[in-house]
């Protein structure tokens, strides 16, 4: 079936303005996470589902940063007043059940904040 | 002290040539996984372990729980294998789910 899909693949932004980064994980995966990027370095965690709920947001940088997944399914991370620090590629990963499980990847969202 | 670290952080090699990366790691882990990520591609899990040794055909994971110690090795590498090579130990956290920590990643080139 399916993998993980991000949309969109790009995205090119100025400072201070809103965007929206959608993940469509596999279809009847539980547990969604968000990780971002920076280049030349490892991911790092933002967010957690399970479900439709938040399990983990201690990795979100600050209060700029949302994420919902209102149906268990589809998650959008919402970013307020970009700043170029922002800049980064944003992955989206998705497993079958919460405990030890193989996370499958998105090909991410890159953000450029110019 | 760094919670996961991998040797090398960088390696060449010949096209042929056996390789092993190192992953050590501090916490205590549900299970470690290897990925994968191609420059400018996304992440791929090759595997997913907690004991002892898994193998997808030119690739061999293994994990010492004692030691919380996990090797990846390639046979018989070649220049696809090119890439990032990313350790990630698995924690229970809050008794309700797994989280994953990234390592630095161990950057591969393999020339022809």
């Amino acid at each position: 079936g399916a993998g993980v899909s991000q949309t969109p693949s790009n995205k090119v932004t100025e400072k201070g303005k809103y965007v929206e980064l959608r993940c469509d994980p596999i279809s009847g995966h539980t547990a969604l996470y968000w990780y971002r990027q920076s280049l030349g370095q490892g991911p790092e965690f933002l967010i957690y589902f399970q479900g439709t709920g938040a399990a983990d947001d201690s990795g979100l940088p600050n209060d700029r940063f949302f994420a919902v997944r209102p149906e268990g399914s589809v998650s959008t991370l919402k970013i307020q007043r970009t700043e170029r620090g922002d800049s980064a590629v944003y992955l989206c990963a998705s497993s079958q059940q919460t405990g030890p499980d193989t996370q499958y990847f998105g090909p991410g969202t890159r953000l450029t904040v110019l | 002290k760094n919670e996961v670290e991998q040797s090398p952080q960088n390696l060449t090699a010949q096209e042929g040539e056996f390789i092993t990366i190192n992953c050590s790691y501090s916490v205590g882990i549900s299970a470690l996984h290897w990925l994968q990520q191609h420059p400018g591609g996304g992440i791929v899990s090759l595997f997913m372990l907690s004991s002892g040794k898994k193998k997808h055909g030119r690739l061999i994971a293994t994990i010492n729980i004692q030691e919380k110690h996990s090797s990846l090795h390639i046979t018989a590498s070649h220049p696809r294998d090119s890439a990032v090579y990313i350790c990630a130990p698995s924690e229970r956290f809050k008794t309700s789910y797994d989280k994953v920590i990234f390592g630095p990643g161990t950057s591969l080139s393999v020339i022809p």
